[in-house]
C-alpha cells in the first residue's frame, strides 16, 4: 500500500459525458501527479500540482483539467469524453515538487467510455 | 517517439535465468527511476539513481546509471516467477520538471 488513494476504482460512462477522478496523496506529500496509461501509449504524464498550484504540464488535452485543493487532495476532470479516453488513470504523490523526487502511485481508476 | 527507449519490449525466461533490460535516451537526466507494475495496479518504485556511473543493488536486482546520465540498465540474477511484471524506467530532464516514462519491458518468468 503506497498510501495514495484514488476513487473510484472503476468508472463506466458514455461518450460526451464528464467525469471527475479523485486522489488523496500520502500524508505529508505536497505534490500530486496525474498520468494516463493506455495499451498503445504507455504511461503518459498529464499534469503536476505542488501545494495547490500547477507546477508542470504534460500531454494533457484541453478537455481535461485538474486542481489541487487546500487539503492537498486533487481532482482530474475529464469532459466531452471520447472512446479514446478509455484508459487507466493514475495519481502519484511526492514530498516536494522537484523532478528528482520519488513518486508513489495510487491503485488507479479504470475509465471505460462506451 | 518515446524520450526513453526501453528494450527489449517483451522478455520471457525460465526461473533461475539471469536477464538485463535497458533504458536509453539521447537526453541527459538529473535522475532516473525504475518501477515495477503488476496488471491492474499502480507502478511501485524500485530505485532512484542520481549520479553518473552509480550502481545500486536491491537483493537480486542491480541498477546502473550510465556515466553520461543518458541510459540505465536493470540486471536480475536468478529470476523468480515473482519478478514477473512490467518494468518501467522514468527520467527527469535537467531543465524540465516533467517525469517521462519509457514504454516498459514486460517480463515473464516461467516456473
Amino acid at each position: 500500500d503506497s498510501g495514495v488513494t484514488q476513487t473510484p476504482k472503476h468508472l463506466i460512462t458514455a461518450t460526451g459525458q464528464r467525469v471527475t477522478l479523485r486522489c488523496s496523496p500520502r500524508s505529508g506529500d505536497l505534490s500530486v501527479y496525474w498520468y494516463q496509461q493506455s495499451l498503445d501509449q504507455g504511461l503518459q504524464f498529464l499534469i503536476q500540482y505542488y501545494n495547490g498550484e500547477e507546477r508542470a504540464k504534460g500531454n494533457i488535452l484541453e478537455r481535461f483539467s485538474a486542481q489541487q485543493f487546500p487539503d492537498l487532495h486533487s481532482e482530474l476532470n475529464l469532459s466531452s469524453l471520447e472512446l479514446g479516453d478509455s484508459a487507466l488513470y493514475f495519481c502519484a504523490s511526492s514530498v516536494s515538487g522537484t523532478s528528482a523526487n520519488e513518486q508513489y502511485f495510487g491503485p488507479g481508476t479504470r475509465l471505460t467510455v462506451t | 517517439t518515446q524520450l526513453l527507449e526501453q528494450s527489449p519490449q517483451f522478455l520471457s525466461i525460465q526461473e533461475g535465468e539471469n536477464l538485463t533490460v535497458y533504458c536509453n535516451s539521447s537526453s541527459v537526466f538529473s535522475s532516473l527511476q525504475w518501477y515495477r507494475q503488476e496488471p491492474g495496479e499502480g507502478p511501485v518504485l524500485l530505485v532512484t539513481v542520481v549520479t553518473g556511473g552509480e550502481v545500486k543493488k536491491l537483493k537480486r536486482l542491480t541498477f546502473q546509471f550510465g556515466d553520461a546520465r543518458k541510459d540505465s540498465s536493470l540486471h536480475i540474477t536468478a529470476a523468480q516467477p515473482g519478478d514477473t511484471g512490467l518494468y518501467l524506467c522514468a527520467g527527469a530532464e535537467r531543465n524540465n520538471n516533467d517525469m517521462r516514462f519509457g514504454a516498459g519491458t514486460r517480463l515473464t518468468v516461467k516456473p
